[in-house]
């Protein structure tokens, strides 16, 4: 069975600019999440897809974070404009049941460097 | 707003040696996972504790989740230096499915 996967690995961007992150998780897994975890803090939840629908997105900064999940399989994160403290890494995780004793499972992050 | 400290945040010890990560809240959680990341990948889960005075044993790691589930800790036993990584706990409250971390402990263990 295939990992999560996260497109790309890295990006290096200026401020002002837009970046799409992609994130597939593992196949037949309905809860997508999005975590963020920015220099010297620890890993931050942003949001919570059930297939195609945002469950939860309270964890998201502002609105220059906009996160899709269209038919349910893989998701994109877009940060339009991207700002200096936009900086960190992005995980994504996903599982297959809810409730106690669910168990996220973690993509390889991507590196996002605004300059 | 949960959180989760986790001590130490650094842990430098010798091959053989016994070390425990802490982990602890003021807020109960319906489960707790750990997981260990190493540079350029993400979390890989270690376990998952749900109930209260929960032990689960991995080989040489050894988890308990606290009785009131607050808080957990993982044992090692003669670390070696292939335990070197960072460790990170997790907590997921009842009512929202997202995973409250901790700052992670860095363990680095010397041949």
């Amino acid at each position: 069975e295939a990992g999560v996967t996260q497109f790309p690995s890295h990006s290096v961007i200026e401020k002002g600019q837009t970046v799409t992150l992609r994130c597939d998780p593992i196949s037949g897994h309905d809860n997508l999440y999005w975590y963020r975890r920015v220099m010297g803090k620890e890993i931050k939840f942003l949001l919570h897809f059930v297939k195609e629908s945002k469950q939860d997105e309270s964890g998201m900064p502002n609105n220059r974070f906009l996160a899709e999940r269209t038919g349910g399989t893989y998701s994109t994160l877009k940060v339009q404009p991207a700002e200096l403290e936009d900086s960190g890494v992005y995980f994504c995780a996903s599982s297959r049941h809810r409730g106690r004793g669910e168990t996220q499972y973690f993509g390889p992050g991507t590196r996002l460097l605004v300059l | 707003t949960q959180l989760l400290e986790q001590s130490p945040q650094f842990l430098s010890i010798q091959e053989g040696e016994n070390l425990t990560v802490y982990c602890n809240s003021s807020s109960v959680f319906s489960s707790l996972q750990w997981y260990r990341q190493e540079p350029g990948e993400g979390p890989v889960l270690l376990v998952t504790v749900v109930t209260g005075g929960e032990v689960k044993k991995l080989k040489r790691l050894t988890f308990q989740f606290g009785d009131a589930r607050k808080d957990s800790s993982l044992h090692i036993t003669a670390a070696q230096p292939g335990d070197t990584g960072l460790y990170l706990c997790a907590g997921a409250t009842g009512s929202a499915r997202q995973l409250t971390f901790g700052s992670g402990t860095q363990l680095t263990v010397l041949p």
